[in-house]
């Protein structure tokens, strides 16, 4: 158990509404990211943080923006929903003396009506 | 682009039997790292081993193995003694390492079921 949580876990919101997911862990760990688990695509990187305030983009990040205001937080908002964002999403940590190994989150399953 | 590649959507094997999931990948990366991770039907992302583009042996985590194969890219899981609760989805992914950490390249995955 790496200590991480996703809030919520489930959401249906309507299309062209804000939307915010929140992961939290609890071990101060530095490095932050999430991911988006569609069939056929395995999980792609949307957005990652390398510490407070610092993020950049993943592969898939058009349409989301992230913030890290704590350690502990790490938040994913999706300014104006599209039913293309409907997926899980998978909040993950670096952990280890070289941050190698990567844990998840138990996942978000958004759907956008 | 890094690209990670499972050909085999879907497989068998019975139980108490060997199985060998498949991964190549792309990389033009001197220093890197190859992951694989389950997923069971209940959705969260368990990892399995890792190995390093630099370790001399193949890694091994109890039935888990990793046939690293460098000059061919490919990183196998061998998963020894199959049992029923070895049913699930298993993603190989490879490590790219950043400022930003380690960012990962994932494959669209196997899907492996064990059978009486």
């Amino acid at each position: 158990d790496a200590g991480i949580t996703q809030s919520p876990r489930h959401k249906v919101t309507e299309t062209g509404t804000p939307v915010t997911l929140r992961c939290h862990q609890t071990e101060n760990h530095r490095y932050m990211y999430w991911y988006r688990q569609d069939p056929g695509h395995g999980l792609r990187l949307i957005h990652y943080s390398y510490g407070v305030k610092d993020t950049d983009k993943g592969e898939v990040s058009d349409g989301y923006s992230v913030s890290r205001s704590k350690t502990e937080d790490f938040l994913l908002t999706l300014e104006s929903a599209t039913s293309s964002q409907t997926s899980v999403y998978f909040c993950a940590i670096s952990v280890g003396d070289s941050f190698y190994e990567q844990y998840f989150g138990p996942g978000t399953r958004l759907t956008v009506t | 682009a890094q690209k990670i590649t499972q050909t085999q959507p879907g497989m068998f094997v019975q139980e108490k039997e060997a199985v060998t999931l498949d991964c190549t990948y792309d990389t033009s990366d001197q220093s890197y790292g190859l992951f694989w991770y389950k997923q069971p039907s209940s959705g969260e992302m368990i990892f399995l081993i890792y190995q390093g583009s630099y370790d001399e042996q193949n890694a091994t985590e109890g039935r888990y193995s990793l046939n690293f194969q460098k000059a061919r890219k490919s990183a196998n899981l061998v998963i020894s003694a199959s049992q029923l609760g070895d049913s699930a989805m298993y993603f190989c992914a490879k490590r790219r390492v950043t400022r930003g950490g380690n960012k990962l390249t994932f494959g669209t995955g196997t899907q492996l079921k064990v059978e009486l």
